[in-house]
């Protein structure tokens, strides 16, 4: 079982439809991340939040915005989405950003289908 | 800037056979260095790790050693099974930093 938590599971949308994916954890931890993964590809880095302040966009499209309401919430708010942007998105935790040698914790993904 | 390298798959190998899936790295300085695993439709979890030279990370049959000399990471299992089929990540961490630089994968299949 996971320790981060995604929602939901499944999305299909329409470029024209404006949707929230979900991420939580409850470990206390102070760094969170979305990545995107594609078939057969590795993740990709999309944004990273420290102590619930964007550190690192990562040249993502506006179409895509984060969102860190506490410190174990992260949302990603999708509109006007194009079909390559249908893959699996993925939320990850860790402990700090800084710290040495701590990995990250990935939950389950979103997978994404833009219609 | 930092680089993993892993063998390209698919593997595929019979029950109980021994597993290597090679994984090369580039760094600067003394990178962490992981091994995840993603089952078929679930997210990356943490499979191993190591963080100095010559550490060797196990865990579920797995282990991998982490040689300097010759940036590497190798991941092997003495036995395999069929629950073991999956797409393996070799990943590297810079200890200025928390952003992992992960290879492509490789897919292992394992047949009964």
């Amino acid at each position: 079982d996971t320790e981060v938590t995604q929602t939901p599971k499944h999305l299909v949308m329409g470029m024209t439809n404006k949707k929230s994916l979900k991420c939580e954890q409850h470990m206390g931890h102070r760094a969170m991340y979305w990545y995107k993964q594609k078939a057969k590809k590795p993740p990709e880095l999309m944004f990273v939040y420290s102590y619930e302040k964007l550190s690192i966009n990562e040249s993502v499209p506006s179409r895509f915005s984060p969102e860190c309401p506490n410190s174990s919430l992260l949302n990603l708010h999708l509109h006007a989405l194009q079909p390559e942007d249908s893959a699996l998105y993925l939320c990850a935790s860790s402990q700090e950003l800084d710290i040495p040698n701590q990995p990250q914790h990935f939950g389950d993904g979103t997978r994404l289908s833009i219609l | 800037g930092n680089s993993v390298t892993q063998m390209e798959g698919p593997v595929t190998l019979s029950e109980e056979a021994f597993l290597t899936i090679n994984c090369t790295y580039t760094a600067t300085g003394y990178p962490s260095l992981f091994w995840y695993v993603q089952y078929p439709g679930e997210g990356l979890q943490l499979l191993l790790k190591a963080t100095k030279a010559d550490d060797k990370g196990s865990n579920k049959g797995f282990e991998a050693t982490y040689r300097k000399e010759t940036t590497s990471f190798h991941l092997e299992k003495g036995s395999v099974q069929v629950s073991d089929s999956a797409v393996y990540f070799c990943a590297l961490k810079h200890n200025a930093g928390n952003m992992l630089t992960f290879g492509g994968g490789t897919r292992l299949m394992v047949k009964p």
